[in-house]
């Protein structure tokens, strides 16, 4: 089946530490973003990558590093620089972010984020 | 700047009533419009999208918006509410000139639906 799949589901991090959340999709998509979501915040953009190795800063991007060395793969590392890291993560793709595109969104299922 | 505005983070229906979530948008050019659907610790789905065309716009699972160029609004409803409807409703407009293209999406708050049986 077609989709994107997002691991691991719950995430646990400890003071200091970085880690990585994987974001892997199947569906032949270019752009693919990473969002973080608080209770009653909506979605925020963290990273957006429209084409393997180039990607761009979101609204909230300090804190958080990410690379697209591959088309199906884009990894979120969550850094230490992040003071505040506890959230629900969540990954999308979309088949061209040129102009003109309706750009429709497809979701993984997420990652929770907590710390220890 | 471009901004989603949704009215109100929580809404309850009855069984089998209307379903009324609110949008507004801001934008300075014709948006594309977006309404997801989230299930609790899920990823979203897409239920229905405007891009051009036709103003009211059908989607998955009964539900509708209407697109009001007037009202800059993009209301969602849904005739009679199901148990099922329970979830968050998040309405997104399409970023323009971020990094040069019509790409990105700019989301709402959220509207939290709850259905009482």
């Amino acid at each position: 089946d077609g989709g994107i799949t997002q691991s691991p589901k719950y995430l646990f991090r400890k003071e200091g530490q970085n880690v990585t959340l994987s974001c892997e999709q199947n569906l032949n998509h270019d752009a693919m973003y990473w969002y973080r979501q608080d209770p009653g915040q909506g979605l925020r953009l963290i990273y957006y990558s429209q084409i393997v190795n180039d990607f761009q800063k979101g609204d909230i991007a300090e804190g958080y590093s990410v690379s697209r060395e591959k088309k199906e793969s884009f990894p979120l590392t969550v850094t230490s620089a992040q003071k505040n890291p506890t959230a629900f993560y969540l990954c999308a793709s979309s088949g061209s972010i040129s102009v003109g595109a309706t750009n429709i969104q497809y979701f993984g299922a997420g990652t929770r984020l907590s710390v220890l | 700047a471009q901004s989603v505005t949704q009215l109100g983070s929580h809404v309850s229906v009855s069984e089998g009533a209307l379903v009324l979530l609110r949008c507004n948008y801001s934008s300075s050019v014709p948006p594309y419009l977006f309404w997801y659907v989230q299930y609790p610790n899920q990823g979203l789905q897409l239920l229905l999208k405007y891009t051009t065309g036709a103003t009211l716009v059908k989607g998955i699972n009964g539900f509708e918006a209407e697109f009001k160029k007037s009202e800059t609004s993009f209301h969602l409803t849904k005739p009679s509410a199901h148990m099922s409807d329970a979830a968050e409703y998040f309405c997104a407009v399409s970023r323009l000139n971020y990094g040069g293209s019509q790409g990105n999406l700019i989301f709402g708050k959220g509207t939290k639906l709850s259905v009482k049986p």
